[in-house]
């Protein structure tokens, strides 16, 4: 079985720019939650989506919404891109809620400069 | 507000010599207490999760125990490959179904 896969797995940008990263869960899953994890930091919650409706959302401003789509995969995006924003994006997907346990995908390394 | 603290930040070990990691945490109704390891550009793999007071779990030579403020990461006779971050996080109150996750312990093993 496929695990959780995120593309692309590195990305470069420009401050101001915009960045929309992707998440496949794992098939049977239904909840996909984004994390960032700054360097020497752990992960910080984002958001978490379960059935196409987002159940929680974390200390970030308005420039990053989600979504996700009916076949549960999801989308992050990023507007206007400040240099704090470089970090290790990492997807988690469960059956729902948490329920299982959280399997994260390898991240998508984004670097503003 | 929830909190999770580990220690120590970074830990070096020879071959063979046993040790411990720990995860403090402070928050109103733990729901699962879960560890991770995450090699460098990696996303965290799953080891263990927790739910109660008293419950371990073990895998190869890693052994997680459970207090009500603390859980504890043993490491057996480690090798080389264990060599990695490990991650503690909590699933707890109202932070509903979000992972909490402490600043890891960086383990490095030396043969």
């Amino acid at each position: 079985d496929a695990g959780v896969t995120q593309s692309p797995t590195h990305l470069i940008k420009t401050r101001g720019q915009h960045v929309t990263l992707r998440c496949s869960p794992i098939s049977g899953h239904k909840s996909v939650s984004w994390y960032q994890q700054v360097l020497g930091q752990g992960p910080q919650f984002i958001f978490q989506y379960y059935e196409k409706e987002e159940r929680g959302r974390g200390n970030f401003p308005d420039r990053f919404s989600a979504r996700q789509f009916p076949n549960y995969s999801s989308e992050l995006n990023v507007n206007a891109l400040l240099l704090g924003d470089s970090a290790l994006y990492l997807c988690a997907s469960s059956l729902g809620q948490g329920r299982g346990g959280y399997t994260f995908g390898s991240g998508t390394r984004l670097t503003v400069v | 507000e929830d909190q999770v603290t580990q220690s120590p930040e970074a830990l070096r070990l020879q071959e063979g010599e046993s040790s411990s990691l720990n995860c403090s945490y402070t928050v109103s109704g733990l729901r699962g207490l879960f560890w991770y390891r995450q090699d460098p550009g990696k996303g965290p793999e799953f080891l263990f999760t927790l739910y109660s007071a008293g419950e371990e779990k073990e895998k190869e030579r890693l052994k997680a125990t459970l207090t009500k403020k603390e859980s504890f990461l043993h490491i057996t006779a480690p090798k080389p490959e264990d060599s990695a971050t490990y991650l503690c996080a909590v699933q707890a109150g109202q932070a509903g179904t979000a992972l909490i996750f402490g600043k890891g312990t960086t383990l490095s093993v030396s043969s």
